[in-house]
């Protein structure tokens, strides 16, 4: 089993549709967690970052984290085409701060 | 405000050439490095890491190698390159670690041709 299952999509929808994303992971000792975003042919880009349970949110984008059940989220709302990208969760534990672990991504395309 | 160059872009090599690979960080003292190569359908593979001028970390055994002569610059090297050195590579920085996590900042990557 991976430490980080993210399925791959591809998910297609409609311009204004809210979207999400989920990853699943193994590891309790995670207790940090992101969102990254990555256009083709571009490095990732890092879009949201928190740390343990909880809700994020920075303007149309939420990101939530559920320990109980291992399980991170993040939600788009009023998605735009500019949204199509692959994005990837990643997420790391306090004692191994330089590793982090990746789900494979999710690539996502938003029709006008 | 930080940033990170990576060049060149796009590189086609022959098979058995050496390879070089530089990136640099701008705007912050210190910080923690990152080689990465991405593969289609099998996600970020970290590679090197270094917390400081000359000091490195290998994660997989590999045919590449990487150095840090100055405190924000990595490269990224090999010898002799082979078929399967293709991919994206991707170099990242971090603010020093410590008792808190710190997320990964990337540059835009190289793809790199083995013919």
């Amino acid at each position: 089993q991976k430490e980080v299952e993210q399925d791959p999509g591809p998910l297609s929808v409609p311009e204004g549709a809210i979207v999400s994303l989920n990853c699943t992971y193994s590891n309790s000792a995670f207790q940090y967690f992101m969102w990254y975003r990555q256009y083709s042919r571009k490095g990732p880009e890092l879009l949201m970052y928190t740390y343990s349970s909880g809700n994020k949110e920075d303007g149309r984008f939420t990101a939530q984290v559920d320990k109980s059940s291992k399980y991170i989220s993040l939600f788009i709302r009023d998605s735009q085409p500019s949204d199509s990208a692959t994005y990837l969760c990643a997420m790391f534990n306090a004692g191994n701060n330089r590793k982090l672990i990746w789900g494979l991504g999710t690539s996502l395309a938003v029709n006008p | 405000s930080q940033t990170i160059h990576q060049w060149p872009a796009t590189l086609v090599q022959p098979v058995g050439s050496p390879l070089s690979l530089e990136c640099t960080v701008e705007g912050t003292s210190n910080p923690n490095l990152y080689w990465y190569r991405q593969a289609a359908g099998r996600g970020l593979q970290l590679l090197f890491y270094s917390v400081g001028i000359g000091q490195i970390s290998s994660e997989v055994p590999q045919n590449l190698s990487a150095s840090r002569p100055q405190d924000r610059q990595f490269i990224l090297s090999s010898k002799k390159l082979l078929l399967s050195d293709s991919g994206f590579y991707l170099c990242a920085w971090s603010f020093p670690g410590g008792a808190g996590g710190q997320p990964q900042h990337f540059g835009d990557g190289t793809r790199l041709s083995i013919l």
